[in-house]
């Protein structure tokens, strides 16, 4: 079955650190790829999107993920954090060729210390 | 603006008891999701619809119903065979079933049992 995982459950840093957030996925097919961010107490909101392209893709707030496509990953990045970027993220997979449905991985909890 | 509701935030049932869960999208999207989240098992997929009128099953969806009668419409019946529905529920729309379009979600509902 298609899988999407997330490498870390709860990652803490400290201001000003790096982060990177692990995801790989297993599905063979054509995919797009997706880092959706959830911040205390709001909804769900779309990070950034990887469709074909470039396999560096940018997103808001500072972040920018890598589709490496031999190793089947997706991996979340940002430089330099800040404690507003305390929140739950998910990487989701789209299976273009099933319905376009997602598929996310289990959500890795950042908390950033100032 | 434009995006998607949830009601109630809060939702309490009790044994045996089917409840409904409203979600309206003013986006004038084609696709509407349901998912469950559960902590640390991200968000899988319960229902989703591509038009009015047709919908499909997800990955999870004995206990729960839906309907679409109208686009901007996509309620979610918990029903009493849902034997563990305590969770916190999100709906989603998108333009369509096709490749460069991220899901929208609501701010979600939490359905507990008393």
């Amino acid at each position: 079955a298609q899988s999407v995982s997330q490498h870390n459950h709860h990652v803490i840093l400290s201001e000003a650190a790096s982060l990177e957030l692990g995801c790989n996925y297993s599905y063979g097919g054509t995919v797009n790829l997706f880092w959706y961010v959830q911040y205390p107490g709001q909804h769900l909101q779309l990070l950034l999107k990887y469709f074909s392209g470039d396999p560096l893709v940018k997103g808001i707030k500072g972040f920018e993920a890598e589709f490496i496509k031999s190793k089947f990953s997706f991996n979340l990045r940002k430089p330099s954090v800040q404690w507003s970027d305390t929140a739950e993220y998910f990487c989701a997979v789209a299976r273009i060729t099933d319905d376009y449905k997602l598929s996310f991985g289990a959500g890795t909890t950042v908390t950033v210390r100032a | 603006d434009g995006g998607i509701t949830q009601s109630p935030k809060y939702l309490f049932r009790k044994e045996g008891q089917n409840v409904t869960l409203s979600c309206e999208q003013n986006l004038n999207h084609d696709a509407m999701y349901w998912y469950r989240q559960d902590p640390g098992q991200g968000l899988r997929l319960i229902y989703y619809s591509q038009i009015v009128n047709d919908f499909q099953k997800g990955d999870i969806a004995e206990g729960y119903s839906v309907s679409r009668e109208k686009k901007e419409s996509f309620p979610l019946t918990v029903t009493s065979a849902q034997k563990n529905p305590t969770a916190f529920y999100l709906c989603a729309s998108t333009q369509g079933q096709r490749e460069n379009q991220p899901q929208h979600f609501g701010d979600g509902t939490r359905l507990s049992i008393l």
